[in-house]
C-alpha cells in the first residue's frame, strides 16, 4: 500500500531564504507525483505536475524534482516571500487504471518578514 | 482560468440528516472525483467516477455515500444519514484523462460540520 510522508511537518524561515520541501512515497510504482499549495481553510492549488519519466519540472521560483528509484521528490522555493506562507502537499499517483490521488500529511510553511 | 466551482462553502447539519454537496466540473473535463479533508488530518480519496458510473472507491465510501451526475454538469455527493465523524472538508476535482498526463483540478471544497 502506498503510503506517502512529508518532512519536515512545519518549517518557519525569514524572507528570502531558500528552502527545501520533502516528500518520499513507499512505492516507486506511481505515474505521476504533483505538488499543490493549501491556504488555510481553502482549497488546493496545484503548483507543478512531473511524470515518471521527468526528473523536474520548474514554475518561476519553484522547482520540484522527482527520483522515481528512492521514493524522494523535492520542492525547491527561491528567495522565499511571506506570500508563499501556506501548507505544501505532494500527491502521488499510481500507474494502471487508476486516477486516485495519494496523499502526504504536508509542510506548513511560514515565511517572516 | 476554469475552475470547478463547489456549493455550499459551509454547511452545518445534525447528526443523522442527509446532506448533499454540489460541484460544477471544468465543462471538457470527464473523470471526476471527491476527496475529503478531516481537520489535520490527510486528504483522502473517495470515489471517481467517468461516464456516468463510478470507477472506483475507497473503503471509507460506504453505503452512506453515493454520487451521481443527474443533470450533465453537476457532479453530487450524497451523505444519506451524516455521523460526526463525517465532519471535513469535501473537494471535488476534474481531470480531462485518467491517464494522469493532465493536472488534476480541485475545487475550494465545501466544508461540512455534523453536530
Amino acid at each position: 500500500k502506498q503510503e506517502v510522508t512529508q518532512i519536515p511537518a512545519a518549517l518557519s524561515v525569514p524572507e528570502g531564504e531558500n528552502l527545501v520541501l520533502n516528500c518520499s512515497f513507499t512505492d516507486s510504482a506511481i505515474y505521476n507525483l504533483q505538488w499543490f499549495r493549501q491556504d488555510p481553510g481553502k482549497g488546493l492549488t496545484s503548483l507543478l505536475l512531473i511524470q515518471s519519466s521527468q526528473r523536474e519540472q520548474t514554475s518561476g521560483r519553484l522547482n520540484a524534482s522527482l527520483d522515481k528509484s528512492s521514493g524522494r521528490s523535492t520542492l525547491y522555493i527561491a528567495a522565499s516571500q511571506p506570500g508563499d506562507s501556506a501548507t505544501y502537499l505532494c500527491a502521488v499517483r499510481g500507474l494502471g487504471n487508476t486516477g486516485k490521488l495519494i496523499f502526504g500529511q504536508g509542510t506548513t510553511l511560514q515565511v517572516k518578514p | 482560468e476554469p475552475e470547478v466551482t463547489q456549493t455550499p462553502s459551509h454547511q452545518v447539519t445534525q447528526m443523522g440528516q442527509e446532506v448533499i454537496l454540489r460541484c460544477v466540473p471544468i465543462s471538457n473535463h470527464l473523470y471526476f472525483y471527491w476527496y475529503r479533508q478531516i481537520l489535520g488530518q490527510k486528504v483522502e480519496f473517495l470515489v471517481s467516477f467517468y461516464n456516468n458510473e463510478i470507477s472506483e472507491k475507497s473503503e471509507i465510501f460506504d453505503d452512506q455515500f453515493s454520487v451521481e451526475r443527474p443533470d450533465g454538469s453537476n457532479f453530487t455527493l450524497k451523505i444519506r444519514s451524516t455521523k460526526l465523524e463525517d465532519s471535513a472538508m469535501y473537494f471535488c476535482a476534474g481531470d480531462l484523462t485518467r491517464s494522469g498526463a493532465n493536472v488534476l483540478t480541485f475545487g475550494a471544497g465545501s466544508r461540512l460540520t455534523v453536530l
